[in-house]
């Protein structure tokens, strides 16, 4: 089955820099691949996603790229705001179309 | 009009009891998802039951049982409470190739 990793586990950044998280998968089957932002308390919710016919796709100061090659895919966020603290999932869709994967995790802090 | 929602959202009760929590969705979705989150905010995949039949089933205690009246809900039904299952649960759906979106979660306590 699919295996997603995600790293890092927690980061920290100054308000205003960029952070970057890595998630990379082993089922070159997987053709879809969704972030997901939870707030403490809160549900997991939808900030981005691409499909593997896309190669990066951004929304204002979200961005998401997808590597097929080396079945990797980042999620980048510019202009880092207190609001963006969050954990960050990362997840891929094998082509059944209904089958998530998630990695685990990544504890966004970002520092006034 | 919430899109997915679940009942109760708390949920405090003791060891060796029965209890159920409730999800619908109104998005019209396919396939509805529980997923487990432990304290380590893991997301760990239960079931998944695609037009109400069972598509995914991962290595869950049978103590665990899902039930899906119809496409539009699907319960979760734990025996036998363990301390170990005081955890959030969250129901989700999606459509065939589309995103998931979750309920607001169920906190669950095993004392």
């Amino acid at each position: 089955g699919e295996n997603v990793e995600q790293h890092p586990s927690t980061l920290s950044v100054q308000e205003g820099d960029s952070a970057v998280i890595k998630c990379t998968y082993s089922d070159s089957a997987s053709n879809y691949f969704p972030w997901y932002k939870q707030e403490l308390g809160k549900r997991p919710q939808l900030i981005i996603d691409i499909r593997s016919n896309v190669g990066e796709k951004k929304d204002q100061r979200i961005a998401v790229t997808l590597n097929k090659t080396a079945k990797h895919f980042s999620l980048h966020i510019t202009e880092t705001q207190p609001e963006d603290s969050a954990v960050y999932f990362c997840a891929a869709s094998t082509n059944t179309g209904n089958q998530f994967y998630f990695g685990t995790g990544t504890s966004l802090t970002v520092i006034p | 009009d919430t899109a997915v929602s679940q009942t109760p959202k708390y949920l405090v009760t003791q060891m060796g009891n029965d209890k159920s929590i409730k999800c619908e969705q109104n998005l019209g979705h396919d396939t509805m998802y529980w997923y487990k989150q432990d304290s380590k905010k893991f997301l760990k995949i239960m079931f998944s039951y695609n037009n109400k039949e069972l598509i995914i089933n991962e290595t869950v205690p049978n103590r665990f049982s899902p039930k899906s009246p119809d496409k539009a809900h699907l319960n979760l039904h734990i025996n036998s409470l363990e301390l170990g299952d005081s955890a959030v649960y969250f129901c989700a759906s999606s459509q065939l190739y589309g995103a998931q979106y979750f309920g607001p979660g169920t906190r669950l306590l095993v004392l």
